[in-house]
């Protein structure tokens, strides 16, 4: 049972308008929550996270919003560039973030940003 | 569908001891496996591409001798940890790409001790 869902494997954004990647996850126990970034030939490298006390995260261009009563969180970037296209992972934790404890993906959603 | 298997899910062994990763592609044929190390603060580490038949191409940094990678089948990658140290201690996660569907799947990790 995949207990990490990214339901949209890829998603094409203009270049300048707002990229909406999302997530969701039926575990209760997870209380951290990742986004990865993966270009072809690398590893995937993080992101943003968020924590389950929080419902928002911003950094820079990335916004991460967790929805604990819907299980749900969504990556926003706006504005979108050319750069910005890779695989997005969401990942999850059931360990507070604390590293002590490893992490459960969902499969990746492809993001393509149209010129 | 496209499910990897991952096992041990944790494992602890003394130092000098070899432990041994498996990750299985259940209902697809994984012809590439990507093998990650987690590190502090969440990142994840590309260490090596194992290739069906073939041998394994590991990124610079990676002792080959001492993280022996095997892709015997379709179905079945192995980690071998040889002569582990404490500081193999980590969290090894196994990746393959989802030929066909697209994205990627990711087994459900190891945690490793050395003790």
């Amino acid at each position: 049972d995949q207990q990490v869902k990214q339901n949209s494997p890829s998603l094409s954004v203009q270049e300048g308008r707002i990229s909406i990647l999302n997530c969701d996850y039926t575990n209760s126990m997870f209380d951290y929550f990742l986004w990865y970034k993966k270009y072809p030939a690398e590893g995937p490298t993080f992101l943003i996270s968020i924590s389950s006390i929080k419902d928002k995260n911003e950094d820079g261009r990335f916004t991460v919003f967790l929805n604990k009563s819907a299980k749900h969180l969504s990556l926003h970037i706006v504005p979108s560039q050319p750069g910005d296209s890779a695989v997005y992972f969401c990942a999850a934790s059931a360990a507070s973030g604390g590293g002590a404890d490893g992490l459960t993906f969902g499969k990746g959603t492809h993001l393509i940003i149209q010129p | 569908g496209a499910v990897v298997s991952q096992h041990p899910s944790r494992v602890i062994c003394k130092s000098g001891t070899s432990v041994k990763i498996e990750c299985r592609s259940l209902d697809f044929q994984a012809t590439t496996m990507f093998w990650y190390r987690q590190f502090p603060k969440k990142s994840l580490m590309l260490m090596a591409t194992s290739n069906e038949g073939s041998k394994a191409t590991y990124e610079q940094g990676v002792e080959k001798d001492k993280f022996l990678i095997n892709h015997a089948s379709l179905t079945l990658s192995t980690l071998t940890v040889t002569s582990a140290h404490p500081e193999d201690s980590s969290f090894y996660i196994c990746s393959a790409p989802r030929t066909g569907v697209g994205g990627y799947t990711f087994g459900s990790g190891t945690r490793l001790t050395v003790v």
